[in-house]
């Protein structure tokens, strides 16, 4: 139980363009899930955490105009980056947290994304 | 600033041996702190959850210490295996938050 797909799984796209990742939590409702990113060697950073049904909050340092969360249900958040830079080119990973569970995160596989 | 700290970034360790991380916070009153397993390349994968109030915990070959007076958690594998080998990452969360805040991890390599 409590398995947590994205997808894509890697994408790579050209600078300007912008670029979708879906996170699904496959057996369990969500409440919330969380967006991270990752660099090389480096720990997962909270960009920004969703509730189902309201206004994502984002962490300081995030531009929520460049990265858009969408919370539509409880099984679906995506995260838009948009109009993509290479410097935006890390690996993206939610998580989700259900009901009185919240303490534990499940995690997706993450996103890798490129811009070239 | 709050700060953890997993303070080897890599550790080799000889199969069947007991692998031992630690996990330091400062400037932090976690309510409980977890431990997370990452493999290159994949999302992390939930281990262990200790709560502010206990000392200990274990699961099948794992064993999690928590000793909020030191502000510190040692992460304990026994027998460990070549299947051990990842990143091993702990994380933080308090304040009535659920969000958590993640240590660099330490990359565990057990060598055969």
């Amino acid at each position: 139980g409590a398995v947590v797909s994205q997808h894509p799984s890697r994408v790579i796209c050209k600078s300007g363009t912008s670029v979708k990742i879906e996170c699904r939590s496959l057996d369990f409702q969500a409440t919330t899930m969380f967006w991270y990113r990752q660099f090389p060697k480096k720990s997962l950073m909270l960009m920004a955490t969703s509730n189902e049904g309201s206004k994502a909050t984002y962490e300081q340092g995030v531009e929520k105009d460049k990265f858009l969360i969408n919370h539509a249900s409880l099984t679906l958040s995506t995260l838009t980056v948009t109009s993509a830079h290479p410097e935006d080119s890390s690996f993206y990973i939610c998580s989700a947290s259900q009901g009185a569970l919240q303490e534990t995160q499940y995690f997706g596989p993450g996103t890798r994304l490129l811009v070239l | 600033s709050q700060k953890i700290e997993q303070n080897s970034e890599a550790l080799n360790i000889q199969e069947g041996k007991t692998a031992t991380l630690t996990c330091n916070y400062t400037n932090y009153s976690p309510a409980y702190l977890q431990w997370y397993r990452q493999d290159p390349g994949r999302g992390p994968v939930f281990l262990l959850l200790i709560r502010e109030n206990e000392k200990e915990k274990r699961k099948e070959r794992l064993k999690v210490t928590f000793d909020t007076t030191l502000k510190q958690s040692l992460f304990h594998i026994t027998a460990s295996q070549p299947a051990d080998s990842a990143t091993y990452l702990c994380a933080l969360a308090g304040g009535g938050s659920y969000q958590l805040t993640f240590g660099k991890g330490t990359k565990l390599s057990v060598i055969p």
